[in-house]
């Protein structure tokens, strides 16, 4: 079985605060994503990678960073959270056929 | 902007009938299309992918591609209280990179 695997299941943090959020994949997919999920504005793309040290922006990249050094990690970093911040965030990884998403972080900035 | 458009719902059908779902899409050089199920509290999961028009059908379900119109849909035949979720329509092209976008999904709700 595909296994993605997200660091944490609930996380509150403070406002300013550096935050990661960490995803690990077993497949050895070429292409991962983290995506936000906020009630009436469905999944939306952040960054994604389609290899190591490779990103690109998604729809609303601006306060978010990201890193992938190794093929089967890819982080989410905020740079300084803000309460606007506060979200579920979902990881999801692909290789040649459909996504598969981690369980998935509920964030909280307070 | 690649879009991704779904009927907003909510949808809501009495158990036995049948769900359809509808999604367009922006982008002509779109080539992979999903449909996802998401309960709520919980991740999406895969119920369909479709690459090629036509139809196609796995159990109860039934995705159809028309790429001319921009448009894939999901029926859902014998809807069965268990379907009540949220369905995501995804959409992905491949210019070099694979960016996967989602609609808003559409939540149905089917009553027994």
């Amino acid at each position: 079985d595909v296994k993605v695997t997200q660091s944490s299941r609930y996380l509150v943090k403070r406002t300013g605060e550096k935050v990661f959020l960490e995803c690990v994949q077993d497949m050895d997919h070429e292409n991962m994503f983290w995506y936000r999920q906020d009630p009436g504005l469905g999944l939306r793309l952040i960054y994604f990678s389609y290899d190591v040290k490779m990103k690109e922006k998604g729809d609303i990249p601006e306060g978010y960073s990201v890193s992938r050094e190794k093929k089967e990690r890819f982080s989410l970093i905020l740079e300084s959270a803000s309460t606007n911040q506060t979200s579920m965030y979902l990881c999801a990884s692909r290789g040649n056929t459909e996504a598969f998403f981690g369980q998935g972080t509920r964030l909280t900035v307070v | 902007q690649k879009e991704v458009e779904q009927n907003s719902g909510p949808l809501s059908v009495p158990e036995g009938a049948i769900a359809s779902l509808n999604c367009t899409y922006s982008d002509r050089g779109s080539q992979s299309f999903f449909w996802y199920r998401q309960y709520s509290g919980k991740s999406p999961e895969l119920i369909m992918s479709i690459y090629s028009n036509g139809d196609k059908e796995d159990g109860r379900f039934t995705a159809q591609l028309n790429k001319a119109s921009q448009y894939v849909s999901l029926l859902i035949r014998d809807s069965q209280p268990s379907d009540s979720a949220t369905y995501l329509c995804a959409v992905t092209d491949k210019g070099g990179s694979e960016k996967l976008v989602f609609g808003k999904g559409t939540k149905l709700t089917v009553n027994p």
